[in-house]
């Protein structure tokens, strides 16, 4: 069963561009969340959508904005890139819209983005 | 979501038994305990949870004090792939759907299993 996958592994950016990462959630669940981890803040709970609809976010600015589609495919973007959006973006799939039953999120190995 | 306090850091022997401690004081009767552990340059992987009662499974038990205000995670034989980061949760069951997929994740306790 293939898990969660998470592409690019890997990116670059400058200040000003803005950046699309991608979610692929493991079969059959259905909700997405996103987590930003940073040496200094650790890991941080971005949003979380099920069934195409933000269902729950955290204390983040609104460049960070995200959407999921019919399939269950998530992807977050972040606009206008500051330096200290450097992180590792990680995404994690639940099989019910309920976690706490299952006690599970399955996280992916995360997108590492570097802002120059 | 009630706060947890863990030690920064810990060491174990390789083949003997890790017992991690993390502290809830502020727990709430429908919060549950969770760990998570993070491997370098991992995902977070989950490994258990529990309400009141003691939980075990394949990767580990849980121990969650009469007062709930304290659990231990106990990896009995611990290896050297057991080397990584675990986070101590305590999240709301079922919060009128302001809770979903959202862990908030302190700093964790690192566990460094030597040969």
């Amino acid at each position: 069963k293939a898990g969660v996958t998470q592409t690019p592994r890997y990116l670059i950016k400058t200040r000003g561009q803005q950046v699309t990462l991608s979610c692929s959630p493991i079969s059959g669940h259905r909700s997405v969340s996103w987590y930003q981890q940073t040496p200094g803040q650790g890991l941080q709970f971005l949003f979380e959508y099920f069934s195409e609809t933000q269902r729950n976010k955290g204390n983040f600015p609104g460049r960070f904005s995200g959407r999921q589609f019919s399939n269950s495919r998530s992807e977050m973007n972040v606009s206008t890139l500051e330096l200290g959006d450097s992180a590792l973006y990680l995404c994690a799939s639940s099989l019910r819209r309920d976690f706490h039953n299952t006690g599970e999120l399955f996280f992916g190995e995360g997108s590492r983005l570097t802002v120059l | 979501d009630a706060k947890t306090t863990q030690p920064p850091s810990m060491d174990c022997a390789e083949g003997r038994a890790a017992n991690l401690p993390c502290n809830h004081s502020t727990i709430s009767g429908n919060e549950y305990v969770y760990w998570y552990r993070q491997i370098h340059s991992q995902g977070p992987q989950y490994i258990i949870h529990g309400l009141k009662n003691n939980e075990t499974n394949e990767m580990a038990s849980l121990i969650i004090t009469e007062d709930r205000k304290s659990s231990t995670l106990i990896l009995p034989h611990a290896t050297l792939r057991d080397t990584a980061v675990y986070y101590c949760i305590v999240s709301l069951y079922n919060a009128g759907g302001t809770s979903y997929g959202k862990l908030t994740f302190g700093q964790g306790t690192i566990l460094t299993v030597h040969p």
